[in-house]
């Protein structure tokens, strides 16, 4: 069955410091890997996208790993800022279908706390 | 641009009661979406359109149907709500397919619950 587990559920850190979230996937066939950030009661935000020939993608502050040999991702947050508490999304593409089935990792929560 | 608007922003019902969810966006994509997403949980496809007078089945489709009349707009309706439906429901767009390596657009969602 594919599944994205993300760890851990949740994390707390001191703004300025790093952190680094991650995404296993049992997807099959795989065709990308997205990273969202989700502010509470807000829609889910793109942060990444990534194909299998990608190791690494940065968006500002936010940077992405991929290591399609052992299906795993992560997403490092570098000095983190109190804007940053949300919720982080791992969503993996079998590209399947017209639509490439999207499955939904259950988010990690942070907060940065100052 | 306002991107992806959803209406109404809240709602409550009751049991049996039916609604329709408005989603609206403004970048002339091809595919909608619709969402939901439950404590504890991933989000969930309720179904999706690749294109004007489109629609399909995702995965969680039982209770619900979509139109998709006008590219712009993408409708979702509850013809027998149950508190099951209690969630909060996203509608996303994007220009071509996700598996094409395109960005989805998310709306800031509907909370909607059953009582």
């Amino acid at each position: 069955k594919n599944q994205v587990e993300q760890s851990p559920q949740s994390l707390i850190i001191l703004e300025g410091k790093n952190c680094t979230l991650q995404c296993n996937y049992t997807v099959s066939p795989f065709s990308n890997l997205r990273w969202y950030k989700q502010d509470t009661g807000r829609g889910p935000v793109s942060l990444t996208i990534m194909t299998f020939s990608e190791n690494t993608k940065s968006n500002g502050r936010y940077t992405a790993t991929l290591d399609a040999d052992t299906k795993q991702s992560s997403l490092h947050i570098t000095a983190s800022q109190l804007s940053d508490s949300a919720s982080y999304i791992c969503v993996v593409s079998d590209g399947g279908g017209s639509q490439g089935n999207l499955i939904f990792g259950k988010g990690t929560k942070l907060s940065v706390k100052p | 641009n306002a991107g992806v608007t959803q209406t109404p922003k809240f709602r409550v019902l009751k049991t049996g009661q039916s609604m329709t969810l408005l989603c609206a966006q403004d970048m002339n994509h091809e595919y909608m979406y619709w969402y939901r997403q439950d404590p504890g949980m991933g989000l969930r496809l309720i179904h999706y359109s690749v294109g004007e007078g489109t629609t399909a089945k995702g995965e969680v489709p039982d209770g619900y149907n979509v139109s998709r009349l006008k590219k712009q707009n993408f409708l979702l309706g509850l013809e027998s709500a149950a508190p099951s439906q209690t969630s909060v429901y996203f509608c996303a767009s994007s220009a071509r397919g996700v598996d094409e390596m395109y960005e989805q657009y998310f709306g800031p969602g509907t909370r909607l619950t059953v009582t």
